[in-house]
């Protein structure tokens, strides 16, 4: 099946700062979804982006489809960002709606 | 606040009790999901129900069953768990099909802890 890393797997940030996350997968997929999911376990929504470019406030993601990576932005960091960013996928040609999770990326942002 | 409601929020049974998580929407989503996480790890799927059918099995033990009585209801039996079931289950759902606009939405999630 495909295979999806996410990198770093660990930062830390100070508050302001800026930073890039990561995914990398193995396969060609035909939906991309990255989450934040807070310290209480909440898995959010932030973009769905199979590819292209999308922002909303100081987030922003790419997927670079024919290469098989997306990145998320994240831009004057805020201590509420912290907690775990993963990326999900649904590889063309497996399952419909078989949605399969990265690594994970977990954010700490200081104060 | 999510749309997508699961109880109980923390559940605590032993090996030889049957409870059930439940998971509601009205979103009018016709897919529906139930993922499990353990301690820092990705979120793995464990079934999909489209249209109120299963639609896909990760293979999970037979402890865990799964039930959708109608679009908007999810269930998860369980039976006979082990200690190391004890994870957060995550319900989600979205629309049925492939490519664009098929956001997935999670609820909070239940906290399972057998004893």
């Amino acid at each position: 099946g495909i295979q999806v890393e996410q990198s770093p797997p660990d930062l830390i940030l100070q508050e302001g700062a800026n930073s890039t996350l990561r995914c990398n997968f193995s396969d060609s997929v035909n939906n991309l979804q990255w989450f934040h999911q807070n310290p209480w376990g909440q898995l959010i929504n932030l973009f769905y982006i199979p590819s292209g470019t999308k922002q909303n406030g100081r987030l922003s993601a790419t997927t670079v489809a024919t290469e098989r990576y997306s990145l998320l932005y994240i831009s004057s960091s805020q201590t509420t960002d912290s907690g775990v960013y993963f990326c999900a996928v649904e590889e063309i040609g497996g399952a419909t709606n078989k949605l399969i999770f990265g690594t994970g990326t977990l954010l700490a942002v200081q104060p | 606040d999510t749309e997508v409601t699961q109880t109980p929020k923390h559940l605590v049974m032993g090996m030889t009790n049957k409870k059930s998580l439940k998971c509601e929407q009205h979103m009018g989503h016709r897919a529906m999901y139930w993922y499990k996480q353990k301690a820092k790890k990705p979120p793995e799927l464990m079934f999909v129900y489209s249209y109120e059918k299963l639609s896909i099995n990760e293979s999970v033990p037979s402890r865990f069953s799964p039930e959708c009585p109608n679009s908007s209801l999810l269930n998860l039996h369980l039976h006979a768990l082990q200690p190391e079931d004890s994870a957060l289950y995550l319900c989600a759902s979205s629309q049925v099909g492939r490519g664009s606009g098929n956001t997935i939405y999670f609820g909070e999630g239940s906290w399972l802890t057998v004893v």
